[in-house]
């Protein structure tokens, strides 16, 4: 079975410090990594992913994503925070043993970034 | 494009009622997928499907159908309404052709609420 957890509810952040969003997965084979962001009342929209490759993933927005496979965590993270960052952030995994790359992904429960000015 | 679709946006309903939830997606995606999100709880897998026709059961998919008629379209049915259905509903579509890797793209939800 995949799992995956984001052991912060809310992550508060001011204005131009770097941000960092925690996630940790478990599973069984390897794992494929998503990251999305969701701004109220609006669906989730991808930000980046790990498949495999270089450990460092670039994504949307100036975000990035650091893989580890020994600590199995796939934090998110950005330089330089900016007030329009504040959404909710969720992880979500894959395995590469899940048959047909058809069922959906499992997500974490979120995180809450709030970012100050 | 107008991507993924939902509707309706809002919808309450009282306990017992029935209602069917429509998502259309103009991408040619081959599979799609029904969410729920509760607070606290992240998204949780109602049923997906793998192409026209085909559906099969996520992760919650207690007193809900679906149907897959046309390859745009993904219908979500309650057929008799609780409050523990409450909850705000997302679809997803997502590409068949190295499907392990791709990312699935999000309908704007729809906010159901069960009285």
């Amino acid at each position: 079975a995949q799992s995956v957890a984001q052991p912060e509810d809310q992550v508060n952040v001011a204005e131009g410090n770097p941000l960092t969003v925690k996630c940790t997965y478990s599973v069984s084979g390897n794992p494929y990594l998503f990251w999305y962001v969701q701004y109220p009342n609006r669906g989730l929209q991808f930000l980046l992913k790990y498949i495999t490759g270089d450990n460092l993933v670039k994504g949307s927005y100036g975000f990035e994503a650091e893989f580890n496979k020994s600590q199995t965590s796939f934090h998110l993270k950005k330089p330089s925070a900016l007030v329009s960052d504040s959404a909710l952030y969720f992880c979500a995994v894959r395995d590469t043993y899940s048959g047909g790359g058809a069922d959906g992904l499992t997500f974490g429960k979120g995180t809450h970034l709030i970012i100050q000015p | 494009n107008a991507g993924v679709t939902q509707t309706p946006k809002f919808r309450v309903l009282k306990t017992g009622q029935s209602m069917t939830l429509l998502c259309a997606q103009d991408m040619n995606h081959e599979y799609m997928y029904w969410y729920r999100q509760d607070p606290g709880m992240g998204l949780r897998l109602i049923h997906y499907s793998v192409g026209e026709g085909t559906t099969a059961k996520g992760e919650v998919p207690d007193g809900y159908n679906v149907s897959r008629l046309k390859k745009q379209n993904f219908l979500l049915g309650l057929e008799s309404a609780a409050p523990s259905q409450t909850s705000v509903y997302f679809c997803a579509s997502k590409e068949r052709a190295l499907s392990s890797y791709n990312e699935q793209f999000f309908g704007p939800g729809t906010r159901l609420t069960v009285l």
